[in-house]
């Protein structure tokens, strides 16, 4: 079981441009959420996608945006980088309507916004 | 809405010594509470979880909590601190709706010899 992966584990970026971050969900999960930790910070909650669709969402701009594909991996994009959007991008799966379930998280995705 | 604070951001302890990590809790409703650890460059890793029942909980690595409602607490321990903890360690609430997690800001714990 390969757990949770995100693609890629670093990146740099230029502000104003768009990221694209992928997550491949634990085997069996069909719930992934993207978390942002900024540095010294406590991850903060971005969205949770199920069955394809965006099911809660945090305080986040709509330069944040998500997707889920029918075979449960999602990404995240944001649009208009900001200095101030970098920070470490962590996906979690989960079995969605299970609060019992512990949710795994990935080694996630250092983005840099220079 | 849910929250949860840790106290102190950093705590320093001698190899051998108790770990006490404390963290309180706000929730509306009943909570399930979550100790996470993070190692440099790291995602996050489980520790232990309440979500009903015993209010004890043992987690992995020596570690373990005690729901206590009256006192909105959940604060970690472990009776003897190995070099191998010096982590940083969240923790977390899911409650009031929706299975998102809340975490508290982190607590950086450091062993030393």
């Amino acid at each position: 079981d390969a757990g949770v992966t995100q693609s890629p584990t670093h990146l740099i970026k230029t502000r104003g441009q768009q990221v694209t971050l992928r997550c491949s969900p634990k085997s069996g999960h069909d719930t992934v959420s993207w978390y942002q930790q900024a540095l010294g910070q406590g991850p903060q909650f971005i969205f949770q996608y199920y069955e394809e669709e965006e099911r809660q969402r945090g305080n986040f701009p709509d330069r944040f945006s998500g997707h889920q594909f029918p075979n449960y991996s999602s990404e995240l994009n944001v649009n208009a980088l900001l200095l101030g959007d970098s920070a470490l991008y962590l996906c979690a799966s989960s079995l969605q309507g299970n609060m019992n379930t512990e949710a795994f998280f990935g080694q996630g995705t250092r983005l840099t916004v220079v | 809405a849910q929250s949860v604070t840790q106290l102190g951001s950093h705590v320093s302890v001698s190899e051998g010594a108790l770990v006490l990590l404390r963290c309180n809790y706000s929730s509306s409703v009943p909570p399930y509470l979550f100790w996470y650890v993070q190692y440099p460059n790291q995602g996050l890793q489980l520790l232990l979880k309440y979500t009903t029942g015993a209010t004890l909980v043992k987690g992995i690595n020596g570690f373990e909590a005690e729901f206590k409602k009256s006192e909105t607490s959940f604060h970690l321990t472990k009776p003897s601190a190995h070099m191998s903890d010096a982590a940083e360690y969240f923790c977390a609430v899911i409650g009031g709706g929706g299975n998102k997690l809340t975490f508290g800001t982190g607590t950086q714990l450091k062993v030393e010899l």
